[in-house]
């Protein structure tokens, strides 16, 4: 069966300091990959898809870049946090093609 | 562009009752899905129930199952024999066929009590 890991499940950080957040999937090949953000009390925003290495689509301009170096890797990056940053982040994937995607347990993101 | 709307902040139910979440969206497309998706307290989403469309025979899961009245773009949530572990917020979301996007409302907080 698939399974989705995320870290770390919490991390504080100063302004201006550099991120990366790790997403791994198990059991699948080539699946689609997905971050998304949710700010407090609120839904989930898209932030960037990947249909396979390489390739990142972004959907929302911001200081997150996204970065997918393995079939079943993919690590959202900023070189310098703001505060409107912070958030709870997940990752999620789905088959290809497949129109059901499956979350990860999320990382917590407070910026200080 | 597509919308989804959760008009019910919160909602509470006692324990083993039953409740109804409501959900609206609005879109031109045809071909299209809906989801149910669950976020306990542990804040990892979990899917609930998944609808296609072009599918007019509603949902079901277990003690969850959906009111999907397509031309009214309405897709509601129904969960029986409501147990303690059902305390959390739930997420109508929805897809355009072929596309990987995930349209969020913004979610309906469910408490149960005992």
């Amino acid at each position: 069966s698939q399974t989705i890991h995320q870290w770390p499940a919490t991390l504080v950080q100063p302004v201006g300091s550099p991120l990366s957040l790790e997403c791994t999937v198990e059991g699948t090949s080539n699946p689609n990959l997905y971050w998304y953000r949710q700010a407090a009390g609120r839904g989930l925003q898209l932030l960037f898809y990947s249909v396979g290495i390489g390739q990142i689509s972004s959907e929302v301009p911001q200081n997150l870049s996204a970065s997918r170096p393995q079939d079943r890797q993919f690590i959202l990056s900023s070189k310098k946090l703001l505060l409107s940053d912070s958030g709870f982040y997940l990752c999620a994937w789905s088959d290809v093609g497949g129109d059901t995607q499956y979350f990860g347990p999320g990382t917590r993101l407070t910026v200080l | 562009a597509q919308t989804v709307t959760q008009s019910q902040p919160e909602m509470s139910v006692q324990e083993a009752e039953t409740v109804t979440l409501s959900c609206t969206y609005d879109t031109s497309e045809s071909n299209y899905y809906l989801f149910w998706y669950k976020q306990p307290p542990s804040r990892q989403m979990i899917l609930v129930i998944r609808q296609e469309a072009y599918k007019q025979q509603n949902a079901t899961e277990n003690r969850f199952s959906v009111n999907f009245q397509k031309a009214a773009k309405s897709f509601s949530l129904k969960i029986s024999d409501s147990q303690l572990g059902d305390t959390a917020m739930y997420f109508c979301a929805f897809m355009k066929h072929h596309t990987d996007k995930l349209i969020f409302g913004t979610g309906t907080r469910l408490q149960v009590f005992p």
